[in-house]
């Protein structure tokens, strides 16, 4: 069966300092994957997704960026954290677009 | 433009009863999927159950099921013998362009023992 791993499960940092958040996926091969963005009492909010190794589309601009170094794993970071970046982090993975989408445990991330 | 709307921001059911959130969407494809997700106090995405509207039957999942409507774009969410476990966020989810869930704001519900 598919496993879909995310950590940290919390972080707090510091305004300026830079992040790195880490998926990773079990079980299957050549996911769909994607990162999203949910505000405190709010929807969520794609922020990137990839399609395969190296293939990364971005929806919102913003001061996060995504990579994509191996088939099952989706790192999202930032060289300089924002007040604004504070919020929960999901990654997603899926077989196909616009199916079913699973989702990781997410990442709480406070920028103080 | 594609949206979802789920107008009910709160709702509260007595543990065995039988509670119904709302959900309505605009779209102008014609073979898609619409999701209901759960998100508990853990704050994780758990799919609840999947309809796929080319499908006219319901879809069920043990004590969760679907009211489809296609023509009115509406898809409604009933949760039957709800228990103290399904006190949770539930998102309505729809597919939009080719890459991207659109989640709508969501439904609060609270199971009360």
């Amino acid at each position: 069966s598919q496993t879909i791993h995310q950590w940290p499960a919390t972080l707090v940092q510091p305004v300026g300092s830079p992040l790195s958040l880490e998926c990773t996926v079990e079980g299957t091969s050549n996911p769909n994957l994607y990162w999203y963005r949910q505000a405190a009492g709010r929807g969520l909010q794609l922020l990137f997704y990839s399609v395969g190794i190296g293939q990364i589309s971005s929806e919102v601009p913003q001061n996060l960026s995504a990579s994509r170094p191996q088939d099952r794993q989706f790192i999202l970071s930032s060289k300089k954290l924002l007040l604004s970046d504070s919020g929960f982090y999901l990654c997603a993975w899926s077989v196909l677009f616009q199916e079913t989408q699973y989702f990781g445990p997410g990442t709480r991330l406070l920028v103080l | 433009a594609q949206t979802v709307t789920q107008s009910q921001p709160e709702m509260s059911v007595q543990e065995a009863e039988t509670v119904t959130l709302s959900c309505t969407y605009d779209t102008s494809e014609n073979n898609y999927y619409l999701f209901w997700y759960k998100q508990p106090p853990s704050r994780q995405m758990i799919l609840v159950i999947r309809q796929e509207a080319y499908k006219q039957q319901n879809a069920t999942e043990n004590r969760f099921s679907v009211n489809f409507q296609k023509a009115a774009k509406s898809f409604s969410l009933k949760i039957s013998d709800s228990q103290l476990g399904d006190t949770a966020m539930y998102f309505c989810a729809f597919p939009t362009g080719a890459n991207n869930l659109f989640f709508g704001t969501g439904t609060r519900l609270t199971v009360i023992p």
